[in-house]
C-alpha cells in the first residue's frame, strides 16, 4: 500500500537550517509529483512547495521562496525539503503529499520547532 | 496566495445533512476544477474525501458529496454520523500564471 514517511524534524534555532525527508513506498515514485504542506500548531494547512514527477519544475509559496528548496531522488524514492534561514513562524508539522493537482496520499508529518 | 474562506464551525444532529462552504476567487476555486476536501482528526494527517470538486476516492462513503458554484465550493455530509465529527479543510489549485495551491482555514464539524 502507499506509504509516505517523513523524518528530519526537530528543534532548531532561528536562522539555522534543517532538511526534511519523505520516504515513499508501495507505488512507482518517479511517476508522481509531490507537495510539502505545513500546519502550525492549532492552525490550518498551508501549502509550501511542489515538485513535478521528473523534477523539472518546482514552485513555492511566497512565505518560503528563496529560503526553502524542494528536491527528489527518484533512485531512493525520497522527497526532500531543505529549509534555510528558519524563522519562528516556520514552526509547524510538515507533511509530504503525493499528487500534483490532487493530493491523494499524505504522510503522518514531522514536527519542526524553531525556537531560541 | 490568499487562503480560502471557511466558516470556523458547523454542527448537526445524527441523521441530518450539513453543508460546508469554501469561498475563493476566480483565480482559484472559480477558475479551476481542482478543489479538494480533507477530513482531519486531532493529531492525524489530513485524509482526502473529495477531489476535483465532486469525485470521491474509493472507500469514502457516498454520504460525502462535493459541488461548486462560481467561486464557492461546498461539501455536503448527509446522514450525519458521530464519526463524522472532525475538521474539514478545502483546497484549490490557484495557478493561472504561477502554479500554487491554497487551503481554507478549516471548519470544525460537531455532531450534536
Amino acid at each position: 500500500q502507499v506509504q509516505l514517511v517523513e523524518s528530519g524534524g526537530g528543534v532548531v534555532q532561528p536562522g539555522r537550517s534543517l532538511r526534511l525527508s519523505c520516504a515513499a513506498s508501495g507505488f512507482t515514485f518517479r511517476s508522481y509529483g509531490f507537495h510539502w504542506v505545513r500546519q502550525a500548531p492549532g492552525k490550518g494547512l498551508e501549502w509550501v512547495a511542489v515538485i513535478w514527477s521528473d523534477g523539472s519544475n518546482e514552485y513555492y509559496a511566497d512565505s518560503v521562496k528563496g529560503r526553502f528548496t524542494i528536491s527528489r531522488d527518484n533512485s531512493k524514492n525520497t522527497l526532500y525539503l531543505e529549509m534555510n534561514s528558519l524563522r519562528v513562524e516556520d514552526t509547524a508539522v510538515y507533511y509530504c503529499a503525493r499528487g500534483v493537482y490532487d493530493l491523494a496520499y499524505w504522510g503522518q508529518g514531522t514536527l519542526v520547532t524553531v525556537s531560541s | 496566495q490568499s487562503a480560502l474562506t471557511q466558516p470556523p464551525s458547523a454542527s448537526g444532529s445524527p441523521g441530518q445533512s450539513v453543508t460546508l462552504s469554501c469561498t475563493g476567487t476566480s483565480s482559484d476555486v472559480g477558475g479551476f476544477n481542482y478543489v479538494s476536501w480533507y477530513q482531519q482528526r486531532p493529531g492525524k494527517a489530513p485524509k482526502v474525501i473529495i477531489y476535483e470538486v465532486s469525485k470521491r476516492p474509493s472507500g469514502v462513503p457516498d454520504r460525502f458529496s462535493g459541488s461548486k458554484s462560481g467561486n464557492t465550493a461546498s461539501l455536503t455530509v448527509s446522514g450525519l454520523q458521530a464519526e463524522d465529527e472532525a475538521d474539514y479543510c478545502c483546497s484549490s489549485y490557484a495557478g493561472r500564471n504561477n502554479p500554487n495551491w491554497v487551503f481554507g482555514g478549516g471548519t470544525k464539524l460537531t455532531v450534536l
